[in-house]
């Protein structure tokens, strides 16, 4: 059975902090990881990540992929109070896609 | 905790042909959501239940999608007749007892089911 796991499940920082999120897997047949970012309802793409070593980068958000011990990294730089979100991590793999339970990031000002 | 259950987990059809899904959310969770994934974008919301309420059908193109709910509990999404441009990832997904709809309660999503349409 496919398994994802987030860390943390939720985190409290100040604005201007750097944070970052972890997500780590057990998945048969992978074939990338993608992270969201949840607000209200749908899920925000985020990241597409399907090699090791290669970081991707949209403004303050970065996320790695390290596919030999089994994780990823997403990365907020200089955070800010629209940041606060749930951040969800999925994996594609033989079952299909499989979610983290998310991280509820809260950015206080 | 059992989590989101959804089938079938893979579905191949062809063009005009019927389809429907099945999710039986995380006991206890009043809200449940249908959504279209398909594969680098993000989850595009098809409609939303609370209890067996719709709460938002916006972007259900209605014209061949329907759903329902009529227990409060699993939920069935049918498509009638199937395109091309249907063939993606269908996901379900719960969240609990609070269900706002504006709120950001965690959802919890099912493996989806994977439609090919040929």
């Amino acid at each position: 059975e496919d398994k994802v796991v987030q860390s943390p499940l939720s985190l409290v920082v100040h604005e201007g902090d750097t944070v970052t999120l972890n997500c780590s897997y057990e998945v048969t047949n992978f074939r990338s990881l993608l992270w969201y970012k949840q607000e209200k309802k749908a899920p925000t793409f985020l990241f597409m990540l399907t090699s090791s070593g290669i970081e991707k980068k949209s403004g303050r958000l970065s996320s790695i992929l390290d596919k030999k011990e089994l994780f990823s990294i997403l990365n907020i730089t200089a955070t800010q109070t629209g940041d606060s979100a749930i951040y969800l991590c999925a994996v594609l793999g033989a079952d299909g896609l499989t979610f983290g339970k998310g991280t509820h990031l809260i950015i206080q000002p | 905790e059992a989590g989101v259950a959804q089938s079938p987990r893979y579905k191949i059809i062809e063009k005009r042909q019927s389809v429907a899904f099945w999710c039986n959310p995380i006991s206890g969770h009043a809200t449940l959501y249908w959504y279209q994934q398909i594969l680098g974008q993000g989850p595009k919301l098809l409609i939303q239940f609370q209890n067996n309420g719709v709460v938002d059908d916006s972007q259900l193109p209605k014209d061949r999608f329907s759903a329902e709910r009529l227990k409060g509990v699993d939920s069935t999404l049918k498509i009638q007749p199937a395109k091309l441009e249907d063939s993606a990832v269908y996901l379900c997904a719960s969240s609990g007892i609070t269900g706002l709809s504006s709120s950001t309660d965690t959802q919890y999503f099912g493996p989806g089911t994977r439609l090919t349409v040929l």
